[in-house]
């Protein structure tokens, strides 16, 4: 089974742009949670997709977004990109709905510099 | 205010020793704890999962015990290599019906031959 991917893995852009990433979860995987990690913060979570609907959310400024498609894809929005935006942006799937507990597979990560 | 305490930002072991890392929380009630290993560049990999109700759990060379009442878990890995130097995470789960884990900051574990 293919693992969970991630494009694009880096991306630059400047102050006041905005960026789309994508996430593909493991077939069969209705659960797409996103996750930003800066070394001064650690892992954040930033929301949970289960079905098309967004379940949770972390606690980010409303720039952060996300929706999940008919196929479990997901993308992640930031718009009016700034400084402190750049990260690593990890997705991770997840067999079923978090209710027992289970274990969360995490891709790659998408690498975003703001400059 | 609720806290994730993860031992020291790294830990130094010789090769053939047990590495112990150690996770507390503060003002959580999780259902269940998680750890998680992660490498430069990479996004973590999912190591063992433990239930509130539940000592220990064991998985080959490793062992993850949980206090409730304490709040810890610890996390052991016997008859340590230098390929499992890498970087340790604890998540909390607070099992309300959706995926997401609160996460400590990491423990660095280097494993010197």
């Amino acid at each position: 089974k293919a693992g969970v991917t991630q494009t694009p893995r880096y991306l630059i852009k400047t102050r006041g742009q905005q960026v789309t990433l994508s996430c593909s979860p493991i077939s069969g995987h209705r659960s797409v949670s996103w996750y930003q990690q800066t070394p001064g913060q650690g892992l954040q979570f930033l929301f949970e997709y289960f079905s098309e609907t967004q379940r949770n959310k972390g606690n980010f400024p409303g720039r952060f977004s996300g929706r999940q498609f008919s196929n479990s894809r997901s993308e992640m929005n930031v718009s009016t990109l700034e400084l402190g935006d750049s990260a690593l942006y990890l997705c991770a799937s997840s067999s079923n709905s978090g209710t027992k507990g289970n274990e969360q597979f995490f891709g790659p990560g998408t690498r975003l510099t703001v400059l | 205010s609720q806290k994730i305490e993860q031992n020291s930002e790294a830990l130094n072991i010789q090769e053939g020793k047990t590495a112990t890392l150690t996770c507390n929380y503060t003002n959580y009630s999780p259902a269940y704890l998680q750890w998680y290993r992660q490498d430069p560049g990479r996004g973590p990999v999912f190591l063992l999962l433990i239930r509130e109700n539940e000592k220990e759990k064991r998985k080959e060379r490793l062992k993850v015990t949980f206090d409730t009442t304490l709040k810890q878990s610890l996390f052991h890995i016997t008859a340590s290599q230098p390929a499992d130097s890498a970087t340790y995470l604890c998540a909390l789960d607070l099992g309300r019906g959706y995926n997401k884990l609160i996460f400590g900051a990491g423990t660095r574990l280097a494993v010197h031959p």
